[in-house]
């Protein structure tokens, strides 16, 4: 069964520039999420889809931060402008539909904004 | 929300059982105790999880208090490749992950 899949891998831009994420989930997953993931810390929840929903999206800087995932399979993430502390490794994750259901991670975006 | 506490590091010879104790002394009653561990320049690779009861599958043991204020993932023969920071996480629903316990495992 193919894993999460996520491009680029990495990312090297210069602040006030923009940038995208692009992210496949595990075919059959309803729930789609995105992490952020700063340097030594662990991952903090950026957004939750479900299918082509949005469940929760209150950790998500909407001034710069933007997602979708218009028909509920891939989704996409975007930064715009970006800053110097967006430099973080963008995380996508998946899971079947419901509650309490295990999360399995993509190999993540490394983004330096310069 | 309950808050884990795990210490920043540990070492661990190959071969040998490794224990990453995680303290959770806030979980409520509903609440699951998630481990994920995230291998250098690897997203988070899921673990185990449990409720209540001591839980093994074929990466690992889990075993909770029986107050569920404390548990430990046991990692029975740990190899090089199991060099990685391992995360508990308390979950009700979303996850939230801390800093973690950075596990060397040594030849």
């Amino acid at each position: 069964e193919a894993g999460v899949a996520q491009s680029p891998r990495y990312k090297i831009i210069e602040k006030r520039q923009s940038v995208a994420f692009w992210c496949n989930p595990i075919s059959g997953h309803a729930t789609l999420y995105w992490y952020q993931q700063i340097l030594g810390q662990g991952p903090k929840l950026l957004i939750q889809f479900q299918n082509n929903g949005v469940v929760d999206d209150s950790q998500l800087p909407k001034d710069r931060f933007s997602a979708e995932r218009l028909k509920g399979v891939d989704s996409t993430l975007k930064i715009q402008p970006a800053k110097l502390e967006d430099s973080a490794v963008y995380l996508c994750a998946s899971s079947t539909e419901g509650r309490m259901k295990t999360q399995y991670f993509g190999p993540g975006t490394r983004l330096l904004v310069l | 929300d309950a808050k884990t506490t795990q210490p920043p590091s540990m070492d661990c010879a190959e071969g040998r059982a490794a224990n990453l104790p995680c303290n959770h002394s806030t979980i409520s009653g509903n609440e699951y105790v998630y481990w994920y561990r995230q291998i250098h320049s690897q997203g988070p690779q899921y673990i185990i999880h449990g409720l209540k009861n001591n839980e093994t599958n074929e990466m690992a043991s889990l075993i909770i208090t029986e107050d569920r204020k404390s548990s430990t993932l046991i990692l029975p023969h740990a190899t090089l490749r199991d060099t990685a920071v391992y995360y508990c996480i308390v979950r009700n629903n979303d996850m939230r992950f801390g800093a973690g316990t950075r596990l060397t495992v040594k030849p």
